[in-house]
Formats: structure tokens, sequence, C-alpha cells
């Protein structure tokens, strides 16, 4: 069935430097791919999402990155900053799916 | 996604006791789903609605019931028939599907079986 890869399972950064999250999913027609930021005992919030259509995406200091020949893509968040520290998940769907698949999440912590 | 809202925040069981959890939203979405997230883990589908009056069953639907009488509301049961119920339970809506729109959650609830 559909699948979301979803790696480091989690990461540690020093503050300032940059965060590197990565994403696989089996399903050649997914064509939608949201990422999601989950503080510790609150909602996931989305905080940046690319459609099949695009290679890269930015807002401010983070990015994603789609191939979609290798059907990966990457959460890239830059000048990393104590608040960045939660739980990140990576989702993917397509056209006409009534569900999102999500990844396992990523735990990343930012040390000062 | 401060349209959606779950009530109660926490909520205490005992053991053989059915409970419901509210979701509302404010939103007019058209589609709803809940998930169930154990600590450190991810998210997990137990059902989702596209439509009033009818829903579908997700990955982990075992031992819960829904129902979607109404376009904002989707309340979801957790039976006796549920043996390990502590989590926390999400509920989400979108537009009108997560290919094209986005899924926006609620604050959750927190359920613990004593």
């Amino acid at each position: 069935g559909e699948n979301v890869e979803q790696h480091p399972s989690t990461l540690s950064v020093q503050e300032g430097d940059s965060a590197v999250i990565k994403c696989t999913y089996s399903d050649s027609a997914s064509n939608y791919f949201p990422w999601y930021k989950q503080e510790l005992g609150k909602r996931p919030q989305l905080i940046i999402d690319i459609r099949s259509n695009v290679g890269e995406k930015k807002d401010q200091r983070i990015a994603v990155t789609l191939n979609k020949t290798a059907k990966h893509f990457s959460l890239h968040i830059t000048e990393t900053q104590p608040e960045d520290s939660a739980v990140y998940f990576c989702a993917a769907s397509k056209w006409r799916a009534s569900k999102i698949i999500f990844g396992s999440g990523t735990r990343l912590s930012i040390r000062p | 996604d401060g349209g959606i809202t779950q009530s109660p925040k926490y909520l205490f069981r005992k053991e053989g006791q059915n409970v419901t959890l509210s979701c509302e939203q404010n939103l007019n979405h058209d589609a709803m789903y809940w998930y169930r997230q154990d600590p450190g883990q991810g998210l997990r589908l137990i059902y989702y609605s596209q439509i009033v009056n009818d829903f579908q069953k997700g990955d982990i639907a075992e031992g819960y019931s829904v129902s979607r009488e109404k376009k904002e509301s989707f309340p979801l049961t957790v039976t006796s028939a549920q043996k390990n119920p502590t989590a926390f339970y999400l509920c989400a809506s979108s537009e009108s599907g997560p290919s094209t729109d986005t899924q926006y959650f609620g604050p959750g609830t927190r359920l613990t079986v004593l």
C-alpha cells in the first residue's frame, strides 16, 4: 500500500546551523506534499507544502524540495533557532485520494 | 486552524466505559478526520468523512465509532472494545479533500484510561 518513510527519526543541530529532513513516498501518483510542525502537547500545524508541478518552494528560513523521479522530498531549515525545536511530519496525497499518508515524524532539537 | 475546536481537552475514563470526543469546525469544510497519536509516535487515521452522512474506516477503526449528521460536527466514540485507548486524539478538517487542500488540526483531546 501507500507508504511514506521519513528520516531521521531524531536530529540535533547547533543553533544557527541548517537542518534537513528527508521523506520518500511509494505512490508515483502522489501530487501534494505538506509538512507539519508539532510542538510538545500541541496540534500539528502546516508550515509549508509543495505540489508536484514545482520542484522547490521557499518561505523565509524554510524550504522544501521535490524530486518526482526519485519520489523523495526534503525539508530544509536554515539558521535554526530554539523555537524550531519540535516534531516535524511529512505527508503525501494524490488527486481524488481520500486521505493523507503521514511519515513517522522527526524530533528536531536545537542545541544552544 | 483556529476554526476547529475539540472538547474536552483532558478526559479520564474507567475501563468498560464508552466516551465521546467532540470535534466542531466553522470553516465550512467538507472533509473531517480523526487521528490517534501515541507518545513519541506518528499520526494514525481512525475514521474520515468526506461528506455529511458518510464516513469510512481508517487504518485503526476497531473499537471506535463516528457519526456525521452535520457538516460542522464529527464526534468520535471510544468504545469499551478499544483495549488500549489512552492516547492523544486529533481531529482535522479540509475544504474538499487532502489531495487539493490542507488539513487543519484541532487542539486535541488527551484521553486517559484509569
